[in-house]
């Protein structure tokens, strides 16, 4: 089993491109998150996906948009990168929200220029 | 207040000491309770759940204070291995919220 599986794992950006940050799971999970890290403020969560078909915002979703494109997948748009969004971007899933515990992929390390 | 509060350390000890972090958190209609680890660098992965009645695994042991709003974790006989940052998630609704993480470092 993969688990959860991102990508890609490094990207730069300059400021004004836009990429996509890509989620998939194996685990027949019904929801998606995405959270990014910064050092000394944890883990904040952007955007969620409690099962497919649904999508919401997290604490700190602006500059961001998701798409949970199947029950497997659920990706992370940056359309115009600043720099206020270099950071650790995380994608993990869980049985059902709330409730049950988190895994976690490896992790997208994005610089923006 | 932020919701959920943990003491960033880092905390310093060596090893075969005993350790204790706590998490405050600000919710009280909090629902269920986890403790995660975090390597350097890497993903957090799920050290263990909190229950009402307290649980142990190992070494490891955490407790939930519902009056007090609070969980704790002790780490008993700490390995130079258990150096990490130790993450309080509170989940409330849909929302698993995390703490900023308590560093811990363990020197021979």
């Amino acid at each position: 089993n993969a688990g959860v599986t991102q990508t890609p794992k490094f990207q730069v950006l300059k400021t004004g491109q836009s990429m996509t940050l890509q989620c998939a799971q194996d685990m027949n999970h019904n929801s998606m998150y995405w959270y990014r890290q910064d050092p000394g403020m944890g883990l904040r969560l952007i955007y969620y996906s409690a099962s497919e078909g649904t999508t919401d915002k997290g604490e700190v979703p602006n500059g961001y948009n998701v798409s949970r494109l199947n029950k497997r997948e659920f990706s992370l748009r940056l359309e115009s990168a600043a720099p206020s969004q270099t950071s650790v971007y995380f994608c993990a899933s869980s049985e059902w929200t709330g409730i049950e515990k988190l895994f976690f992929g490896s992790g997208t390390q994005l610089s923006v220029l | 207040r932020k919701e959920v509060e943990q003491d960033p350390g880092p905390f310093n000890v060596p090893e075969g000491a005993t350790v204790a972090f706590n998490c405050t958190y600000s919710n009280s209609a909090s629902q269920s309770f986890f403790w995660y680890r975090q390597d350097c660098r890497k993903e957090p992965k799920l050290l263990m759940s909190v229950y009402s009645s307290g649980n142990e695994d190992g070494r490891f042991t955490a407790q939930l204070n519902r009056a007090s709003q609070y969980i704790s974790l002790l780490i008993r006989d700490s390995k130079l291995s258990d150096s990490a940052t130790y993450l309080c998630v509170v989940n409330r609704g849909y929302i698993p919220t995390f703490g900023r993480g308590t560093s811990l470092i363990v020197h021979p």
